[in-house]
């Protein structure tokens, strides 16, 4: 049982560049998650899935794209990477409880 | 939306000493779930403790219990025997009974000085 998984866990990009985190659960959640934490902050939401199918905006959508490949499967998308985007990636699902995946460090020169 | 507020950005405890973290959060709603994460050096967030609004008993789990004021909407989470271990980054967290967003506070950092 390995809960929540993430891929990579470290990323360098150059400006412009794309690239896609992986995360998946094996814990029969409906909702997925994908949030960012910068140096000193909390937890800022980018997207969500409420279940299979479904996805919906969070705080700080913008330069971002989710897909819900299946239930397990939650995936966060960067078409045009900005050195905005540094920043560490939290992937999680819920039931009545959220649970996070190990972070990917994302550093975008 | 919901609004978690912890203010203690920052905290420090003497090893084997009780400290208590405080946490309030604003709803309407009268039956929500409300937790306690830590995030110690590694950025791993862990689940330290759960509350249930609807059960007025107080949750505890080993060294940490909390003190769950319903009427005053405050979530405190208090570490007795602290230990080196305990130094992180502590989030309060409230989720809606029937929502699927968390709500996060912006943290407050615990030392525990030796």
């Amino acid at each position: 049982n390995a809960g929540v998984t993430q891929t990579p866990k470290f990323q360098v990009l150059k400006t412009g560049q794309s690239m896609t985190l992986q995360c998946a659960q094996d814990m029969n959640h409906n909702s997925m998650y994908w949030y960012r934490q910068d140096p000193g902050m909390g937890l800022r939401l980018i997207y969500y899935s409420a279940s299979e199918g479904t996805t919906d905006k969070g705080e700080v959508p913008n330069g971002y794209n989710v897909s819900r490949l299946n239930k397990r499967e939650f995936s966060l998308r960067l078409e045009s990477a900005a050195p905005s985007q540094t920043s560490v990636y939290f992937c999680a699902s819920s039931g009545e409880t959220q649970y996070f995946g190990p972070g990917t460090r994302l550093l975008v020169l | 939306a919901q609004t978690v507020t912890q203010s203690q950005p920052e905290m420090s405890v003497q090893e084997a000493e009780t400290v208590t973290l405080s946490c309030t959060y604003d709803t309407s709603e009268s039956d929500y779930y409300l937790f306690w994460y830590k995030q110690p050096p590694s950025r791993q967030m862990i689940l330290v403790i759960r509350q249930e609004a609807y059960k007025q008993q107080n949750a505890t789990e080993n060294r940490f219990s909390v003190n769950f004021q319903k009427a005053a909407k405050s979530f405190s989470l208090k570490i007795s025997d602290s230990q080196l271990g305990d130094a992180a980054m502590y989030f309060c967290a409230y989720r809606r009974f029937t929502g699927n967003q968390f709500y996060f506070g912006t943290g407050t950092s615990l030392t525990v000085i030796p």
